[in-house]
């Protein structure tokens, strides 16, 4: 089966930039979306399509993909950015498959 | 903008079944495709299947294919998600998604506990 691999954690300073890859042998022909989940919470699409933003998404979230990696960028990282983060792409036009999850933590 | 708001924490025996729904509210029920994704306690994200509303197709995950049914009732704007024969490591967070047509979850509901304990 598919699978998309990440890093299971990543730690920046605030202010600094964090950035969150995602791995999988298929990347490059299909999207990636991103996922933040905090504590307690349900997840939150904060990217689509590899690189576009739902409303309300801050700017200091971005997407890139290059050949098979994925890269989700965080900005000017906040305290409040502390949170999994998890890909999520597509393994066949049907089945959905989601990254292990990056445990983002701000220093 | 929508809202999907879930049935409450379950507490079943090994064996035996759960069912789940997701009540939508604030758009077009038939218009998007309803997804169920769960979590076990402190690990990621496990994709389970989803249900096209206005048709009622279905695909689940190979792992779950023998022992879950997803349907939904178009007259109330609830999805359902049952799993059978339920294990111990079938306790986890079950969530709902609303999935638009990029295949993006853009609505969350606010997750079901189901504990699987004898």
């Amino acid at each position: 089966s598919y699978v998309l691999t990440q890093p299971p954690s990543v730690s920046v300073a605030p202010g600094k930039t964090a950035r969150i890859t995602c791995g999988g042998n298929n990347i490059g022909n299909t999207n990636v979306h991103w996922y933040q989940q905090k504590p307690g919470q349900a997840p939150l699409l904060v990217i689509y399509l590899d690189r576009d933003r739902p409303s309300g998404i801050s700017e200091r979230f971005s997407g890139s993909k290059s050949g098979n990696t994925a890269t989700l960028t965080i900005n000017r990282v906040e305290a409040g950015d502390e949170a999994d983060y998890y890909c999520q792409g597509w393994d066949s036009p049907s089945d959905r498959v989601f990254g292990g999850g990056t445990k983002l933590t701000v220093l | 903008q929508g809202q999907l708001v879930q049935s409450g924490a379950e507490v079943k025996k090994p064996g035996a079944s759960v069912k789940v729904s997701c009540k939508a509210s604030g758009y077009t029920f038939v218009a998007y495709t309803i997804t169920w994704v769960r979590q076990a306690p402190g690990q990621g994200l496990e994709w389970m299947g989803w249900i096209t509303v206005y048709n009622g197709n279905t695909n689940y995950a190979q792992n779950f294919q023998d022992r879950v049914t997803m349907t939904t009732d178009t007259s109330t704007s609830t999805a359902y998600m049952e799993l059978r024969s339920l294990r111990f490591d079938d306790t986890a967070i079950y969530y709902c998604t609303r999935e638009a047509l990029v295949r993006a979850s853009d609505v969350w509901g606010q997750g079901t506990m189901v504990t699987v304990s004898s």
